[in-house]
């Protein structure tokens, strides 16, 4: 149980593009999502959290026009990378919580890489 | 939230027990021990968290001091499956609260 999975596992854009990338909690509801990046040789920097139904809560200097994120159901967030550009190449990472049980361990997808030409 | 400190790297021979420290000498009373991995160009893999006691699971065990101002995590047989970077997180209860990572320790199973 408690499987979270991200589409698509690698993508590569041109600069200026938008680019969404989905995360999905396939085995289980989840009323708070959240998006992490990941740069080479880095640990993970907390995006965003997300909360089925609400806006997202950005951490400081994310920008939130830049990183669009939507969580309209209790199994789906989004998160689109707006006008993309180099500087934004990293690695995309989601994690879920699963609400129903009670539990609040937090679950992880398995990445999506981001490349910008 | 709390911080925590770990080594950048440890080395295991494989077969033998991994024994992973981590000091909190901060942590609240609300706030739970977390341990994750992450293998290369992986997600993070939860592994075990605790609050007082100390937990088992399939996967590994998490001893928390009495003062609860350190952990260790101990992978029983260590496998070269096992290497990856692996994080030790302390978080205050509660559905949004967040997880912070630290550098985490790169732990190499050798065979």
């Amino acid at each position: 149980g408690a499987v979270v999975s991200q589409h698509p596992s690698r993508v590569i854009c041109k600069s200026g593009t938008s680019v969404k990338i989905e995360c999905r909690s396939l085995d289980f509801q989840a009323t708070t999502m959240f998006w992490y990046r990941q740069f080479p040789k880095q640990s993970l920097m907390l995006m965003a959290t997300s909360n089925e139904g609400s806006k997202a809560t950005y951490e400081q200097g994310v920008e939130k026009d830049k990183f669009l994120i939507n969580h309209a159901s209790l199994t789906l967030s989004t998160l689109t990378v707006t006008s993309a550009h180099p500087e934004d190449s990293s690695f995309y990472i989601c994690s879920a919580r699963d609400g129903a049980r009670g539990d609040e361990t937090q679950y992880f997808g398995p990445g999506t890489r981001l490349l910008v030409l | 939230d709390a911080k925590t400190t770990q080594p950048p790297s440890m080395d295991c021979a494989e077969g033998r027990a991994a024994n992973l420290p981590c000091n909190h000498s901060t942590i609240s009373g609300n706030e739970y021990v977390y341990w994750y991995r992450q293998i290369h160009s992986q997600g993070p893999q939860y592994i075990i968290h605790g609050l007082k006691n100390n937990e088992t699971n399939e996967m590994a065990s998490l001893i928390i001091t009495e003062d609860r101002k350190s952990s260790t995590l101990i992978l029983p047989h260590a496998t070269l499956r096992d290497t990856a970077v692996y994080y030790c997180i302390v978080r205050p209860g509660g559905a949004t609260n967040k997880l912070i990572f630290g550098t985490g320790t790169l732990l190499a199973v050798q065979p």
